[in-house]
């Protein structure tokens, strides 16, 4: 089993409508929680990082994380054309390790 | 703010060739970790480095290998190139170490890795 699973997608949307994207994980010492954002022939760029169960908030954008299920989400409201990206997830555990284990990643598209 | 600077953005390279990709952090940030991405595997983590000092290693054969220089610049190199070595490869910074705390959500805190816009190897 993977220590990060993401279903890959591709996921396709109209204009306006809610996203929601799910990583799953398996390794309990993962304590910081984040969703980047990658578009074609760019490197990932951070969108929400959180470090504790609950929801976290920025503009658009809603990271969910429940640690009980080992479970993370990030919602997109209204969602627009520009949000058309690869979405990943990424985590990392406590101390030291500045290691990220990321998630495959979802191809999200935005259509107008 | 300058951001995270890898060269070359592209090359190609042919089975059994080496190369050295390049990657100036953001100035202040002096740890430097290299990722790799495949379609197939997703990211996956290369090694990082921290003041000259390689600091953790992900599960990569020895011909790929790191280093980091006084002004936290880094190479990356991999020898004797073969067909699955063809990737994105992706450099980010963070000042990962430099704050005790870490746990601060802040887009520039401690735990949150920059990203460059990657060097894209392709072997023939």
């Amino acid at each position: 089993q993977k220590e990060v699973e993401q279903d890959p997608g591709p996921l396709s949307v109209p204009e306006g409508a809610i996203v929601s994207l799910n990583c799953t994980y398996s390794n309990s010492a993962f304590q910081y929680f984040m969703w980047y954002r990658q578009y074609s022939r760019k490197g990932p760029e951070l969108l929400m990082y959180t470090y504790s169960s609950g929801n976290k908030e920025d503009g658009r954008f809603t990271a969910q994380v429940d640690k009980s299920s080992k479970y993370i989400s990030l919602f997109i409201r209204d969602s627009q054309p520009s949000d058309s990206a690869t979405y990943l997830c990424a985590m990392k555990s406590g101390g030291s390790n500045y290691k990220l284990t990321f998630g495959k990643g979802t191809l999200l598209t935005v259509n107008p | 703010k300058a951001g995270v600077t890898q060269t070359p953005r592209y090359l190609i390279k042919t089975r059994g060739q080496q190369v050295t990709l390049s990657c100036s952090p953001i100035s202040g940030h002096r740890s430097v970790s290299w990722y790799q991405q495949t379609p197939g595997q997703g990211l996956q983590f290369l090694f990082e480095y921290f003041s000259e000092t390689q600091r953790n290693k992900g599960n990569f054969p020895g011909r790929f290998s790191g280093r980091q220089f006084s002004n936290s610049r880094s190479e990356m190199n991999v020898s004797t190139l073969e067909l699955g070595d063809s990737a994105l490869y992706l450099c980010a910074s963070s000042l990962a170490g430099q704050n005790a705390g870490g746990t601060r959500g802040s887009r520039y805190g401690a735990n949150v890795l920059t990203f460059g816009a990657g060097s894209r190897l392709t072997v023939l």
